[in-house]
């Protein structure tokens, strides 16, 4: 079936650099898409989203990327700081109603301090 | 404060046993949904519910079942014929319009068979 997976399953990241957590997808009908940090023991925040008619999205020091035509994600974290050390996944949605997010395997941050 | 939540944080079963783990919500959110979360693994999806009194089985729904008698709330029950149930499970809401869904989480109930 269709589905979402990430390109990298850990990163480890110097304090005040930028990361970037990749993300492919492969269901070319979803629209809308959103990254979520986990903390370990806690369940996921909300982090930013995006729909499928933009391919830019900024936040505060983050922003995701979208690019259809690759069906690729990417969340990019500006200075990277140890509280962003967490697990990050991305999600997809498909236009119908209120189908289920389908969730890729997640990527663990690390933060070199 | 409006949010998500589940109950309780920490559940130990027995071998053969029956346990239910709680979800409630007082976002006013239609559908709710149950994830299993399994160490260094994504979130698979066990049952969903779109609307009071329906639910449709997710990706792994062997061994669980669930009830949706109020908007509010969606148990999720851990039934003996899970034969692997020690895992971490989180409960979500959404709310859908404008092209955009907003799903928010529970902090989890971590459950391990002992």
């Amino acid at each position: 079936g269709e589905s979402v997976g990430l390109h990298l399953p850990t990163l480890s990241v110097q304090e005040g650099d930028n990361s970037i957590i990749n993300c492919a997808y492969s269901n070319s009908a979803s629209d809308y898409f959103i990254w979520y940090k986990q903390e370990s023991g806690k369940g996921p925040q909300f982090i930013i989203d995006i729909r499928s008619n933009m391919d830019k999205r900024q936040g505060q020091r983050v922003t995701v990327l979208l690019n259809k035509t690759v069906k690729h994600l990417s969340l990019q974290i500006a200075a990277t700081q140890p509280g962003d050390s967490a697990v990050y996944f991305c999600a997809e949605k498909s236009p119908s109603g209120n189908t289920p997010l389908v969730f890729g395997k997640g990527t663990r941050l690390s933060v070199i301090a | 404060d409006g949010g998500i939540t589940q109950s309780p944080k920490y559940l130990f079963r027995k071998e053969g046993q029956n346990v239910t783990l709680s979800c409630e919500q007082n976002l006013n959110h239609d559908a709710m949904y149950w994830y299993r979360q399994d160490p260094g693994q994504g979130l698979r999806l066990i049952y969903y519910s779109q609307i009071v009194n329906d639910f449709q089985k997710g990706d792994i729904a062997e061994g669980y079942s669930v009830s949706r008698e109020k908007k509010e709330s969606f148990p999720l029950t851990v039934t003996s014929a899970q034969k692997n149930p020690t895992a971490f499970y989180l409960c979500a809401s959404t709310v859908s319009g404008q092209g955009v869904t907003e799903a928010f989480f529970g902090q989890g109930t971590r459950l391990t068979v002992v």
